[in-house]
């Protein structure tokens, strides 16, 4: 059966510094991947997707970037977080057609 | 571009009570229509969906969501809440963007079920 792994659960970073955020799925090849983000109030914001290795499309321009170093991997990096960056980092995958999402347990990102 | 609109950012219910949580899209010629449930700290986990076929679609814990293409809307039910349906619950729509599926999500429903 396929499985997502995030993490960190939780993380705690200062103003300036750089962030990564992985996420690894198992049990299947070519997945849809996703970067959303999550704020009180505000539903899920999609941040990046992908639908292949080095394949990154960014929906909303920001601090943050996204890469796919390999077909079930993908990262969410910040060379340099900002307060705004603080909220729950959801991954998820889906396959090609027609198919829901498969979310991670997300990532509780706090910028002081 | 999609938008779904909860309107309902908070729901309170008794226990035993029937709800609804509604959920508006705008419109697309093909739209696949999914509830998900959000307990705390967790990911989103999948309630129901609805890609084609009947409107009435069901979840194994008793959640029925009615497809309604003239109205767009996709409200989420159940006849009789229980305390363990305390959730947050999101409305979601895809479109076909990029030869993908790109979920467009709504702001959520805080259901909240008191004794």
């Amino acid at each position: 059966s396929q499985t997502i792994h995030q993490w960190p659960a939780t993380l705690v970073q200062p103003v300036g510094s750089p962030l990564s955020l992985e996420c690894t799925v198992e049990g299947t090849s070519n997945p849809n991947l996703y970067w959303y983000r999550q704020a009180a109030g505000r539903g899920l914001q999609l941040l990046f997707y992908s639908v292949g290795i080095g394949q990154i499309s960014s929906e909303v321009p920001q601090n943050l970037s996204a890469s796919r170093p390999q077909d079930r991997q993908f990262i969410l990096s910040s060379k340099k977080l900002l307060l705004s960056d603080s909220g729950f980092y959801l991954c998820a995958w889906s396959p090609l057609l027609n198919s829901p999402l498969h979310f991670g347990n997300g990532t509780r990102l706090t910028v002081t | 571009a999609q938008s779904v609109t909860q309107l309902d950012s908070q729901v309170p219910v008794f226990e035993e009570a029937p709800v609804e949580l509604r959920c508006n899209y705008s419109s697309s010629v093909s739209v696949y229509l999914f509830w998900y449930v959000q307990y705390p700290n967790q990911g989103l986990q999948l309630l129901l969906k609805y890609l084609s076929g009947s409107t009435l679609v069901e979840s194994i814990n008793g959640f029925e969501a009615e497809f309604n293409k003239s109205q767009t809307s996709f409200h989420l039910r159940k006849p009789s809440v229980h305390i363990s349906d305390t959730a947050e619950y999101f409305c979601a729509v895809s479109d076909v963007r990029g030869g993908s599926y790109i979920p467009t999500f709504g702001r959520g429903t805080s259901l909240i079920v008191h004794p």
